[in-house]
């Protein structure tokens, strides 16, 4: 099956440093990628489509300053962070749209990051 | 999206057939139901969806009412890898943006 990884898989940093997370669709192509954050006992929560070659559009509520995402091949999308706060320390996800006309997507296995 | 509702736990003893109900009263005629399921602290895995045929592969089947206001997902011999997260989801079917909104989800314990 069709394969999207994640890197790193978990990072701690400092408070106002950034991250970047990286994720990657390993055996397909995917012009559209999705990012996800989730904290601890809820559920995912949509933050960003991912296009690429074309801005991301951000869901209500979502700082698109704060969470910079680059979709600068059909393979790779980055979601970085920037000047990070302990509220931003969350598990994020990225899914990979394979470009089928459905909603069957294709996760990444997530990345835990912890702003101290 | 059309809401979707769905209990909030539920427990299967192992072996046996696991069977998670789904209600979306309001999903429009060309709306399909998809289901996901997250083991804990991973990302989510695509299970199956449909649209009003009830459906069946490797993981799962899926029955849809007839009125389509619900569905139920089954998992004939549920084991213990099978605990998760299993959400319900009936995304925009016209606009086609690819968006999965999660909602809270059924939380199953697969018991030994």
């Amino acid at each position: 099956g069709a394969v999207v990884s994640q890197h790193p898989s978990w990072v701690i940093c400092k408070s106002g440093t950034s991250v970047k997370i990286e994720c990657r669709s390993l055996d397909f192509q995917a012009t559209t990628m999705f990012w996800y954050r989730q904290f601890p006992k809820q559920s995912l929560m949509l933050m960003a489509t991912s296009n690429e070659g074309s801005k991301a559009t951000y869901e209500q509520g979502v700082e698109k300053d704060k969470f910079l995402i680059n979709h600068a091949s059909l393979t790779l999308s980055t979601l970085t962070v920037t000047s990070a706060h302990p509220e931003d320390s969350s598990f994020y996800i990225c899914s990979a749209d394979p470009g089928s006309a459905s909603y069957e997507q294709y996760f990444g296995p997530g990345t835990r990051l912890t702003v101290t | 999206d059309a809401k979707t509702t769905q209990p909030t736990s539920m427990d299967c003893a192992e072996g046996r057939a696991a069977n998670l109900p789904c209600n979306h009263s309001t999903i429009s005629g060309n709306e399909y139901v998809y289901w996901y399921r997250q083991i804990h602290s991973q990302g989510p895995q695509y299970i199956i969806h449909g649209l009003k045929n009830n459906e069946t592969n490797e993981m799962a089947s899926l029955i849809i009412t007839e009125d389509r206001k619900s569905s139920t997902l089954i998992l004939p011999h549920a084991t213990l890898r099978d605990t998760a997260v299993y959400y319900c989801i009936v995304p925009y079917g016209s606009s086609n943006t690819g968006k999965l909104i999660f909602g809270q989800g059924t939380t199953l314990q697969v018991k030994p």
